[in-house]
């Protein structure tokens, strides 16, 4: 069973178009986040949720919504996608605080913007 | 705030060399370190993290790290590099508790040659 799973894994698209990416875990995990690659391979947090609570919000333009149905889904919408978007985006859960903290990382989709 | 700076965006090692991953931190309060490895075109996986326990940290793969305080450093090792090796290597500072937010560093490529 994949704990972190992410559809789609390659999405390619138009400018201006929406689109969604969708993140689930069944791993049990409160908290799950989002965060981008860019195209050097730098990783940045975007938001988190904790059980269905947006707990971290970074500076990302407001057509990124994150929503979270549920503790174990996390999807991520993008409205009026620009070429910047383009990057690899992973969806992580995290297990708890203290010596157990670690989070599980999802295998990533890939967002091309045309 | 926390920040992670990892020297050398590349690093090559024959084959049965010592592997040496540098990573540098910052942190205004006691920090949770972590070192995640990334395949190609795969997500990250946990490879060895230090929550405030023993400061030398084994990991997955052989690999290992020391939390040296007075440096400020999280350096990753393995005695021996095998072809399999052959990854891109981030560190991540956590100095929130609650929210579990990973800033990562810029991560290293790790090139083993035959």
């Amino acid at each position: 069973d994949t704990a972190v799973s992410q559809t789609p894994k390659y999405l390619v698209t138009q400018m201006g178009n929406d689109k969604s990416i969708k993140c689930e875990q069944n791993l049990g995990h409160d908290t799950m986040y989002w965060y981008k690659q860019d195209s050097k391979k730098f990783l940045k947090i975007m938001f988190s949720y904790n059980n269905k609570e947006l707990i971290i919000n970074e500076t990302v333009p407001n057509r990124f919504s994150p929503k979270s149905p549920d503790k174990a889904h996390l999807n991520l919408h993008i409205n009026s996608l620009e070429l910047g978007d383009s990057a690899v985006y992973f969806c992580a859960s995290r297990l708890g605080g203290g010596s157990t903290d670690t989070q599980y990382f999802g295998p990533g989709t890939r967002l091309t913007v045309l | 705030a926390q920040s992670v700076t990892q020297l050398g965006s590349h690093v090559s090692v024959s084959e049965g060399a010592l592997v040496l991953l540098r990573c540098n931190y910052s942190s205004s309060v006691p920090p949770y370190l972590f070192w995640y490895v990334q395949y190609p075109n795969q997500g990250l996986q946990l490879l060895l993290k230090y929550t405030s326990a023993a400061t030398l940290v084994k990991g997955i793969n052989g690999f290992e790290a020391e939390f040296k305080k007075s440096e400020t450093s999280f350096h990753l090792t393995k005695p021996s590099a095998h072809m399999s090796d052959a990854a891109e290597y981030f560190c991540a500072v956590s100095g929130s508790s609650n929210t579990g937010k990973l800033i990562f560093g810029q991560g290293t490529t790790l090139q083993v040659k035959p």
